[in-house]
């Protein structure tokens, strides 16, 4: 099974705060994404990239700053997070393109106080 | 651009009966679609995946049949259990690009 970690599990920042968000597979995967999950809109998709170096904007990228620095390594950044952004994020890894399921990282709840 | 609708928010049924959760789709490229389920405070996990026309898939006693002339893909299971209790999305992902896009995701609440 495919693995992926994300840190932390829990954050809890005020408005204007500085985050970073953390996932790492250890898969050889090329692709990772970050979702946010809020209820009544399902899993939306923030930032993908397709290795490292590389970022595509996903469909709710307003606010959010994401790098690829490794093959491993995929990191979410809020620079000035509003209480907007309080929700439960995931990261995904899938190792192509086409009909590749995406493995899930548990989650990191923020809150933004 | 793609999307995906799910209808049902929640849907509450007793044990041993049927369900169908419904799952639409828009796309103007070659279709892919999956069903994710989520049980309470996990990740995500695939629980069904097709790209063929009017081909039935199956996995876990959950079974769905991508309908491209109908733009659907519902999910079904002849008899529900107390462990279905999750939440199920559906999702599409096309061969032009690499991400994936879910639907709003349905509740499904098992009762004894």
């Amino acid at each position: 099974e495919a693995a992926v970690t994300q840190s932390p599990r829990n954050k809890v920042t005020v408005t204007g705060g500085n985050v970073t968000l953390s996932c790492r597979q250890t898969n050889s995967h090329n692709y990772m994404y970050w979702y946010r999950q809020d209820t009544g809109h399902g899993l939306r998709l923030i930032h993908y990239s397709y290795g490292a170096g590389n970022l595509q904007i996903g469909d709710v990228p307003d606010g959010y700053k994401a790098t690829r620095t490794t093959q491993e390594d995929f990191f979410l950044l809020l620079e000035l997070a509003s209480p907007s952004q309080t929700s439960l994020y995931f990261c995904a890894s899938s190792a192509t393109i086409s009909n590749e399921r995406l493995f899930f990282g548990h989650g990191t709840k923020l809150s933004v106080l | 651009g793609d999307s995906v609708t799910q209808t049902e928010g929640l849907v509450t049924l007793t044990k041993g009966l049927p369900v169908m959760l419904n799952c639409t789709y828009q796309t103007t490229y070659s279709p892919f679609l999956f069903w994710y389920v989520q049980h309470l405070n996990e990740a995500p996990k695939l629980l069904l995946k097709s790209s063929t026309d009017n081909k039935r898939t199956e996995h876990q006693g959950f079974y769905a049949t991508l309908h491209k002339s109908s733009s659907s893909f519902h999910l079904q299971k002849s008899s529900v259990q107390l462990s279905d209790s999750a939440l199920y999305f559906c999702a599409l992902r096309n061969y032009n690009q690499g991400k994936l896009i879910f639907g709003q995701g349905t509740k499904l609440s098992i009762k004894p």
